[in-house]
């Protein structure tokens, strides 16, 4: 149980182009969603967190206009990085928890790649 | 602030044992984790610990002194596949999780 998935898995896209990244939670309700970038030999950083229904909440420095995320259902959040450019390039993980304070399950990752 | 402290990098030899430890400094404490995560892959879930102690499972032991703000994995019988990033993480008072870098395992033959 608590499989979450993401895709694309991988993805290349031009400088100034959008990209959409989806998280499923397969065999549970996420309620909460989060969302993280990963850095070469870099630990995770995380983005955002988003509850089912409502807005996301994002940490410091990380630019909600650019980085927009819906969660508009139990099992799925997405997140659109906009106008990318090639400092956006980084692997994009999401977890999924059942409760806001529960544990969470993370998806395999998504690593882009901006040109 | 809130700190995780762990080493950037460890080596050991493969059937050896491996201590790869960890250092908190956070608002709050509701849990510590210990992630695998192998390069290029998402990470994957090893331990918890709320109380203090040892907490054994498999090859894989973690333990926690919250006293001390000091927790640490423990590896046995060493195998090739073994070498990747540990990550320490622990969850605040507001049980938001707090990373630290991460330690990258090296395993020799």
């Amino acid at each position: 149980g608590a499989v979450v998935s993401q895709h694309p898995s991988r993805v290349i896209c031009k400088s100034g182009t959008s990209v959409k990244i989806e998280c499923r939670s397969l065999d549970f309700q996420a309620t909460t969603m989060f969302w993280y970038r990963q850095f070469p030999k870099q630990s995770l950083m995380l983005m955002a967190t988003s509850n089912e229904g409502s807005k996301a909440t994002y940490e410091q420095g990380v630019e909600k206009d650019k980085f927009l995320i819906n969660h508009a259902s139990l099992t799925l959040s997405t997140l659109t990085v906009t106008s990318a450019h090639p400092e956006d390039s980084s692997f994009y993980i999401c977890s999924a928890s059942s409760l806001p304070e529960g544990d969470q399950y993370f998806g395999p990752g998504t690593r882009l790649l901006v040109l | 602030g809130q700190n995780i402290d762990q080493p950037t990098e460890m080596t050991a030899t493969e059937g050896a044992i491996v201590q790869i430890n960890c250092t908190y400094q956070t608002s709050g404490f509701n849990g510590l984790f210990w992630y695998q995560q192998h390069a290029g892959e998402a990470p994957t879930f090893l331990s918890y610990n709320v109380l203090d102690g040892l907490e054994e499972k498999g090859r894989f032991s973690s333990f926690l002194s919250r006293s001390k703000g000091y927790s640490y994995l423990l590896l046995k019988e060493l195998q090739m596949k073994d070498s990747a990033s540990y990550l320490c993480a622990v969850k605040d008072s507001n049980y938001q999780l707090i990373w630290g870098a991460g330690t990258k395992l090296i395993i020799k033959p």
